[in-house]
């Protein structure tokens, strides 16, 4: 089992929609949860860090953190062209170690 | 505020050569990340620096890669020799702190070609 799961994608979604980005990890213990987009040929920009259960909003972005299920996801409303990148998840595990998911595609189509 | 600063942006070498990355950070910031990102995965951490001192190095092959931070400033990382399965970009990041809520900026990353 990774240490961090995230589908693949590509996830595609009409522009307007709400995008939805999940991430579940293995270690029960992780105390810090963070989103990042990065584009194409570009570095991670960080988005939303959560480290609480329940939701976070920013913007268009709210975060939502369940530990008692290992999950953690992305919503992103009024989905644009423009947030077409891959997104990654990032845990700070209980060892104090950063650990990211192989990230998930999304495609956002007019 | 000047971001993260990195070179080269670009090396194609052969396998067996030697190759040095560079990486100036926020000014100000105590800690420094070198991190691998192979095509289609997510960065790996390889080494953590909290000013001059190593705090995480567990997953740095450390028979062919080395780091160093002089001064607590700006850092290397080396390859040699180089195989084919270091192709990857190598991204340097910094936090103000090592707290687990400090944000990481990436700097530009150094895209490594490996033949």
């Amino acid at each position: 089992q990774k240490e961090v799961e995230q589908n693949s994608g590509p996830l595609s979604v009409p522009e307007g929609a709400i995008a939805s980005l999940n991430c579940t990890y293995s270690d029960r213990g992780s105390q810090s949860f963070f989103w990042y987009r990065q584009y194409s040929g570009k570095s991670p920009e960080l988005i939303m860090s959560i480290y609480s259960n329940g939701d976070k909003e920013d913007g268009r972005f709210t975060a939502q953190l369940n530990k008692a299920s290992q999950y953690v996801s992305l919503l992103i409303r009024d989905s644009q062209p423009s947030d077409s990148a891959t997104y990654l998840c990032a845990v700070y595990s209980s060892a104090s170690k950063i650990i990211f998911g192989s990230g998930t595609r999304l495609s956002i189509r007019p | 505020e000047a971001g993260v600063a990195q070179s080269p942006r670009y090396k194609i070498i052969e396998k067996r050569q030697s190759v040095a990355f560079w990486c100036n950070p926020i000014s100000g910031h105590a800690t420094l990340y070198w991190y691998q990102q192979i095509l289609g995965q997510g960065p790996k951490l390889l080494i953590q620096f909290q000013n001059n001192g190593v705090v995480d190095d567990s997953q740095l092959p450390k028979d062919r890669f080395s780091a160093e931070r002089l001064k607590g400033v700006d850092s290397t990382l080396k390859i040699q020799p180089a195989k084919l399965e270091d192709s990857a970009v190598y991204l340097c990041a910094s936090s103000l702190g090592h707290e687990l809520q400090e944000t990481q900026y990436f700097g530009p990353g150094t895209r490594l070609l490996v033949l």
